[in-house]
């Protein structure tokens, strides 16, 4: 079936780059998604890409995605204490009703 | 202005009980969504609603039954609840018409079952 892996933690100083990395297995990916979850809250939806793109730049935030590796990674630029939280990727795969499937979310940690 | 809402924001009840999550969006969208995020916080999908029919029903226990009376609203009603129910039940919607069908969640319903 299916599969999203993420690496649990990372930890990064104010104002360096974080990179999160994703790797799936649906090769019928179809549009792949990052959420941002904030201790206690819902989940945010911050970026996707569509799966015939290679790059997506969002004010801070950049993705990667490699497709023939399936890997997709999020960074995230001048990384504020703000950004402390856990970041989820996921993917939707085609003709699936619209069902996402998470990785495991990793807890990113900024200290200052 | 809330996009997607639930109530109750927490829930605390003991095994056996039943008890409803009520859900609601005001984006238009088409298609609802349950979710539940377990205290690892792995989330998996249990339902999907597109205008008031059932799309996807994973392997969820029958005590779970969702209904959908308009577009707007997807609730979740739960039979004889267990302790194993105890989690984070998310709520969200989507526009499947074209697009890149973003999924839009609520702030979640803290369920404990004691």
């Amino acid at each position: 079936g299916e599969d999203v892996e993420q690496s649990l933690f990372l930890s990064v100083r104010e104002g360096d780059s974080s990179v999160i990395n994703c790797t799936y297995t649906d090769s019928s990916s179809t549009y792949l998604y990052w959420y941002k979850q904030e201790p206690g809250a819902g989940l945010q939806l911050l970026t996707y890409i569509f799966s015939n793109m290679d790059m997506k730049q969002d004010q801070r935030l950049t993705v990667l995605l490699n497709k023939k590796d399936k890997h997709l990674s999020l960074r995230i630029a001048d990384t504020q204490t703000g950004d402390s939280a856990i970041y989820f990727c996921a993917e939707r795969g085609y003709n699936q009703g619209g069902k996402l499937i998470f990785g495991q979310g990793t807890e990113l940690s900024v200290k200052p | 202005d809330t996009a997607v809402s639930q109530t109750p924001k927490y829930l605390v009840t003991q095994m056996g009980n039943d008890k409803s999550i009520k859900c609601e969006q005001n984006l238009g969208h088409d298609t609802m969504y349950w979710y539940k995020q377990d205290s690892k916080k792995f989330l998996k999908i249990m339902f999907s609603y597109n205008n008031k029919e059932l799309i996807i029903n994973e392997t969820v226990p029958n005590r779970f039954s969702p209904k959908s009376p308009d577009k707007a609203h997807l609730n979740l009603h739960i039979n004889s609840l267990e302790l194993g129910d105890s989690a984070v039940y998310f709520c969200a919607s989507s526009h499947e018409r074209g697009g890149s069908y973003e999924q839009y969640f609520g702030p979640g319903t803290r369920l404990t079952v004691t």
